[in-house]
């Protein structure tokens, strides 16, 4: 089955800085990546997300990037805020979803 | 109505009791979905249901039992669990199966005792 990984397991960023998370996976017929934020205590929502068709997609301060070739994909976050303090996971889905192990995003102020 | 919407929030339950979680949408989607979340942990697949019927079961053990009644609810029937089963249980939906965008519920916090 997919398998994901991701990195890194923390990261502290000051306000105003970029945040880069990636992602790698396994299976090359993997098709949809997406990304999800988790606050404490909250449900996964899904921020952005990218076809296997498409290299960028960007909403604002958010950016997903997907290297086919390399299997890998990779979250930007830009003009990060304090409000953008969560846990990252990203996601890899050929017939189901499969996550990474999470990113635990802090913007100090 | 764009929501997941689970129940209840928080349950506390023995090993030896029986209880049921409940999950519900009506935006049309055909497949839907449990995940456990351990803490500081990612969702983990439980279950599958694609057009009412369990597609996917991924290896759980029988004291979780799935049901999916019709097109919009999905329940989880538990049965003397163990205190390692304590977890937030995620119910999701999407269109279809194998088609993005799943929708999360907010889940149930599960505390087994």
């Amino acid at each position: 089955g997919e398998n994901v990984e991701q990195h890194p397991s923390t990261l502290s960023v000051q306000e105003g800085d970029s945040a880069v998370i990636k992602c790698t996976y396994s299976d090359s017929a993997s098709n949809y990546f997406p990304w999800y934020k988790q606050e404490l205590g909250k449900r996964p929502q899904l921020i952005i997300d990218i076809r296997s068709n498409v290299g960028e997609k960007k909403d604002q301060r958010i950016a997903v990037t997907l290297n086919k070739t390399a299997k890998h994909f990779s979250l930007h976050i830009t003009e990060t805020q304090p409000e953008d303090s969560a846990v990252y996971f990203c996601a890899a889905s050929i017939n189901d979803m499969r996550f990474g192990a999470g990113t635990r995003l802090t913007v100090k102020p | 109505d764009t929501e997941v919407t689970q129940t209840p929030k928080h349950l506390v339950m023995g090993m030896t009791n029986k209880k049921s979680l409940k999950c519900e949408q009506h935006m049309g989607h055909r497949a839907m979905y449990w995940y456990k979340q351990k803490a500081k942990k990612p969702p983990e697949l439980m279950f599958v249901y694609s057009y009412e019927k369990l597609s996917i079961n991924e290896s759980v053990p029988s004291r979780f039992s799935p049901e999916c009644p019709n097109s919009s609810l999905l329940n989880l029937h538990l049965h003397a669990l163990q205190p390692e089963d304590s977890a937030l249980y995620l119910c999701a939906s999407s269109q279809q199966h194998r088609l993005l965008g799943y929708t999360f519920g907010s889940g149930t916090r599960l505390t087994v005792v």
